[in-house]
Protein backbone atom coordinates (compact mmCIF):
# COMPACT_ATOMS: atom_id res chain seq x y z
CA UNK A 1 0.00 0.00 0.00
CA UNK A 2 2.17 3.23 -1.37
CA UNK A 3 -0.06 5.43 0.26
CA UNK A 4 0.17 8.93 -1.48
CA UNK A 5 2.76 9.41 -3.69
CA UNK A 6 4.30 12.86 -5.86
CA UNK A 7 5.94 12.79 -8.58
CA UNK A 8 8.86 14.19 -9.17
CA UNK A 9 10.71 14.42 -6.51
CA UNK A 10 12.93 17.77 -7.29
CA UNK A 11 12.94 19.76 -10.33
CA UNK A 12 14.69 22.80 -11.10
CA UNK A 13 12.92 25.17 -14.16
CA UNK A 14 13.82 27.90 -15.58
CA UNK A 15 11.37 31.35 -15.65
CA UNK A 16 8.62 30.79 -18.26
CA UNK A 17 8.93 26.97 -18.38
CA UNK A 18 6.01 24.60 -17.89
CA UNK A 19 5.84 21.60 -15.96
CA UNK A 20 3.32 18.94 -14.29
CA UNK A 21 2.90 17.63 -10.92
CA UNK A 22 1.97 13.93 -10.46
CA UNK A 23 0.13 13.12 -7.24
CA UNK A 24 -1.61 9.63 -6.98
CA UNK A 25 -3.49 7.74 -4.19
CA UNK A 26 -4.44 4.35 -3.96
CA UNK A 27 -7.00 4.31 -0.93
CA UNK A 28 -9.76 4.97 -3.67
CA UNK A 29 -10.16 8.69 -1.42
CA UNK A 30 -12.68 11.01 -3.17
CA UNK A 31 -10.99 14.38 -1.43
CA UNK A 32 -7.56 15.72 -3.31
CA UNK A 33 -5.72 18.69 -2.44
CA UNK A 34 -2.27 20.54 -3.69
CA UNK A 35 -0.34 22.62 -0.54
CA UNK A 36 2.07 24.79 -1.31
CA UNK A 37 4.89 25.11 2.02
CA UNK A 38 6.64 28.24 2.02
CA UNK A 39 9.24 29.50 5.40
CA UNK A 40 6.94 31.26 8.05
CA UNK A 41 3.87 30.93 5.97
CA UNK A 42 2.89 27.44 6.94
CA UNK A 43 1.00 25.16 4.45
CA UNK A 44 -1.50 27.21 1.96
CA UNK A 45 -4.11 25.46 -0.37
CA UNK A 46 -3.75 25.49 -3.95
CA UNK A 47 -6.40 23.73 -5.69
CA UNK A 48 -8.82 21.10 -4.39
CA UNK A 49 -10.92 18.31 -5.81
CA UNK A 50 -14.02 16.47 -3.92
CA UNK A 51 -14.13 13.79 -6.75
CA UNK A 52 -13.19 12.83 -10.64
CA UNK A 53 -14.14 15.27 -12.85
CA UNK A 54 -13.98 18.29 -10.32
CA UNK A 55 -11.86 20.96 -9.39
CA UNK A 56 -11.96 23.95 -7.32
CA UNK A 57 -9.45 26.78 -6.18
CA UNK A 58 -7.95 27.27 -2.63
CA UNK A 59 -5.90 30.30 -1.53
CA UNK A 60 -3.27 30.83 -3.49
CA UNK A 61 -4.63 29.21 -7.15
CA UNK A 62 -3.18 32.03 -9.43
CA UNK A 63 -0.22 30.46 -11.51
CA UNK A 64 -1.78 27.18 -11.42
CA UNK A 65 -4.17 24.74 -12.87
CA UNK A 66 -5.16 21.50 -12.15
CA UNK A 67 -6.81 18.38 -13.48
CA UNK A 68 -8.78 14.93 -12.19
CA UNK A 69 -9.31 13.13 -14.79
CA UNK A 70 -9.37 9.89 -12.70
CA UNK A 71 -9.97 9.22 -9.19
CA UNK A 72 -6.63 8.07 -8.09
CA UNK A 73 -4.32 11.22 -10.20
CA UNK A 74 -4.22 14.87 -9.11
CA UNK A 75 -2.48 16.56 -11.52
CA UNK A 76 -0.93 20.27 -10.44
CA UNK A 77 0.42 22.39 -13.99
CA UNK A 78 2.53 25.38 -14.15
CA UNK A 79 1.98 26.44 -17.48
CA UNK A 80 4.40 29.73 -17.13
CA UNK A 81 6.89 29.31 -14.01
CA UNK A 82 7.90 32.16 -12.26
CA UNK A 83 9.99 32.35 -9.29
CA UNK A 84 7.79 33.24 -6.85
CA UNK A 85 6.45 29.45 -7.29
CA UNK A 86 9.68 28.41 -6.13
CA UNK A 87 8.19 26.22 -2.68
CA UNK A 88 7.61 22.94 -1.46
CA UNK A 89 4.77 21.32 -2.60
CA UNK A 90 2.31 18.59 -1.30
CA UNK A 91 -0.44 16.58 -2.13
CA UNK A 92 -2.97 14.93 -0.04
CA UNK A 93 -6.07 13.23 -0.18
CA UNK A 94 -8.91 12.06 2.35
CA UNK A 95 -11.91 9.99 2.40
CA UNK A 96 -13.98 13.66 3.87
CA UNK A 97 -14.39 11.76 7.17
CA UNK A 98 -10.98 12.17 8.96
CA UNK A 99 -7.21 12.41 8.49
CA UNK A 100 -5.56 13.72 5.34
CA UNK A 101 -2.66 11.49 4.24
CA UNK A 102 0.25 13.39 2.47
CA UNK A 103 2.70 12.63 0.21
CA UNK A 104 6.62 12.87 0.68
CA UNK A 105 6.98 16.62 -1.20
CA UNK A 106 8.01 18.06 -4.66
CA UNK A 107 11.12 20.61 -4.27
CA UNK A 108 10.62 23.21 -7.41
CA UNK A 109 13.34 26.00 -7.71
CA UNK A 110 12.45 27.98 -10.42
CA UNK A 111 15.24 30.48 -11.71
CA UNK B 1 -10.80 33.78 7.03
CA UNK B 2 -9.75 31.38 9.39
CA UNK B 3 -6.23 32.11 11.08
CA UNK B 4 -4.27 29.45 12.87
CA UNK B 5 -1.43 30.67 15.49
CA UNK B 6 1.02 28.21 16.79
CA UNK B 7 3.14 29.42 20.25
CA UNK B 8 5.82 28.59 20.69
CA UNK B 9 7.61 28.67 17.44
CA UNK B 10 10.31 27.02 18.48
CA UNK B 11 10.77 25.20 21.76
CA UNK B 12 14.14 23.19 23.56
CA UNK B 13 13.46 20.51 26.08
CA UNK B 14 15.78 17.79 28.07
CA UNK B 15 15.19 14.39 27.29
CA UNK B 16 12.31 13.49 29.76
CA UNK B 17 10.50 15.99 30.28
CA UNK B 18 6.96 16.78 29.51
CA UNK B 19 5.95 19.44 27.51
CA UNK B 20 2.59 21.18 25.87
CA UNK B 21 2.75 22.31 22.44
CA UNK B 22 -0.21 25.38 21.50
CA UNK B 23 -2.34 26.00 18.93
CA UNK B 24 -5.53 28.61 18.31
CA UNK B 25 -7.65 29.42 15.72
CA UNK B 26 -10.52 32.19 15.18
CA UNK B 27 -13.19 30.85 13.32
CA UNK B 28 -15.06 27.96 16.00
CA UNK B 29 -16.67 27.08 13.25
CA UNK B 30 -14.57 23.66 12.31
CA UNK B 31 -15.11 19.92 11.53
CA UNK B 32 -12.09 18.67 13.44
CA UNK B 33 -8.13 19.62 14.31
CA UNK B 34 -5.25 17.38 13.36
CA UNK B 35 -1.91 17.31 14.80
CA UNK B 36 0.78 16.73 12.22
CA UNK B 37 4.82 15.57 12.45
CA UNK B 38 7.17 17.15 9.89
CA UNK B 39 10.84 15.75 10.02
CA UNK B 40 13.41 18.02 8.10
CA UNK B 41 12.61 17.44 3.96
CA UNK B 42 9.91 15.08 4.76
CA UNK B 43 5.65 15.21 3.99
CA UNK B 44 3.47 15.24 7.39
CA UNK B 45 2.85 12.34 9.24
CA UNK B 46 -0.74 12.67 11.09
CA UNK B 47 -0.44 12.27 14.83
CA UNK B 48 -4.14 12.80 16.11
CA UNK B 49 -7.82 13.76 15.08
CA UNK B 50 -9.90 15.48 17.33
CA UNK B 51 -13.84 15.48 15.68
CA UNK B 52 -15.64 18.56 16.73
CA UNK B 53 -17.79 17.02 19.17
CA UNK B 54 -14.91 15.51 21.11
CA UNK B 55 -12.96 17.05 24.13
CA UNK B 56 -9.68 15.13 23.69
CA UNK B 57 -7.75 12.28 21.60
CA UNK B 58 -4.61 10.14 22.98
CA UNK B 59 -2.08 8.03 21.37
CA UNK B 60 0.93 7.01 23.41
CA UNK B 61 2.74 9.47 24.83
CA UNK B 62 0.65 12.37 23.19
CA UNK B 63 -2.25 13.44 23.91
CA UNK B 64 -4.35 16.49 22.03
CA UNK B 65 -7.14 18.43 23.43
CA UNK B 66 -9.87 20.68 22.07
CA UNK B 67 -11.67 23.60 23.09
CA UNK B 68 -13.67 24.41 20.46
CA UNK B 69 -15.75 27.29 21.94
CA UNK B 70 -12.52 29.03 23.12
CA UNK B 71 -10.64 28.23 19.77
CA UNK B 72 -8.20 26.67 21.17
CA UNK B 73 -5.72 22.97 20.96
CA UNK B 74 -3.05 21.73 23.07
CA UNK B 75 -0.14 18.71 21.95
CA UNK B 76 0.41 17.12 25.39
CA UNK B 77 4.27 15.34 24.80
CA UNK B 78 4.90 13.12 28.09
CA UNK B 79 8.63 11.96 28.86
CA UNK B 80 10.00 13.54 25.80
CA UNK B 81 12.73 11.64 23.34
CA UNK B 82 15.29 12.96 21.50
CA UNK B 83 13.13 11.16 18.33
CA UNK B 84 10.68 13.20 19.32
CA UNK B 85 12.78 16.29 17.54
CA UNK B 86 10.07 17.43 14.47
CA UNK B 87 7.95 20.54 13.32
CA UNK B 88 4.49 20.13 14.91
CA UNK B 89 2.09 20.99 12.58
CA UNK B 90 -1.93 22.39 13.77
CA UNK B 91 -4.80 22.06 11.22
CA UNK B 92 -8.41 23.10 11.63
CA UNK B 93 -10.98 21.66 8.94
CA UNK B 94 -13.36 23.67 7.47
CA UNK B 95 -17.45 23.04 7.90
CA UNK B 96 -17.74 23.86 3.53
CA UNK B 97 -17.85 19.96 3.05
CA UNK B 98 -14.68 19.83 1.46
CA UNK B 99 -12.82 19.22 4.15
CA UNK B 100 -10.00 22.12 3.41
CA UNK B 101 -7.13 22.28 6.26
CA UNK B 102 -6.08 25.73 7.53
CA UNK B 103 -3.06 25.30 8.93
CA UNK B 104 -0.47 27.04 11.51
CA UNK B 105 3.42 27.62 10.90
CA UNK B 106 4.31 24.93 13.48
CA UNK B 107 6.17 24.31 17.03
CA UNK B 108 9.97 23.28 16.09
CA UNK B 109 10.59 20.94 19.10
CA UNK B 110 14.37 19.99 19.94
CA UNK B 111 14.57 17.15 22.42
CA UNK B 112 18.28 17.41 24.09
CA UNK B 113 19.58 14.22 25.26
Amino acid sequence: NAGVTQTPKFRVLKTGQSMTLLCAQDMNHEYMYWYRQDPGMGLRLIHYSVGEGTTAKGEVPDGYNVSRLKKQNFLLGLESAAPSQTSVYFCASTSGKGTQYFGPGTRLTVL
Amino acid sequence: KQEVTQIPAALSVPEGENLVLNCSFTDSAIYNLQWFRQDPGKGLTSLLLIQSSQREQTSGRLNASLDKSSGRSTLYIAASQPGDSATYLCAVTDQTGANNLFFGTGTRLTVIP
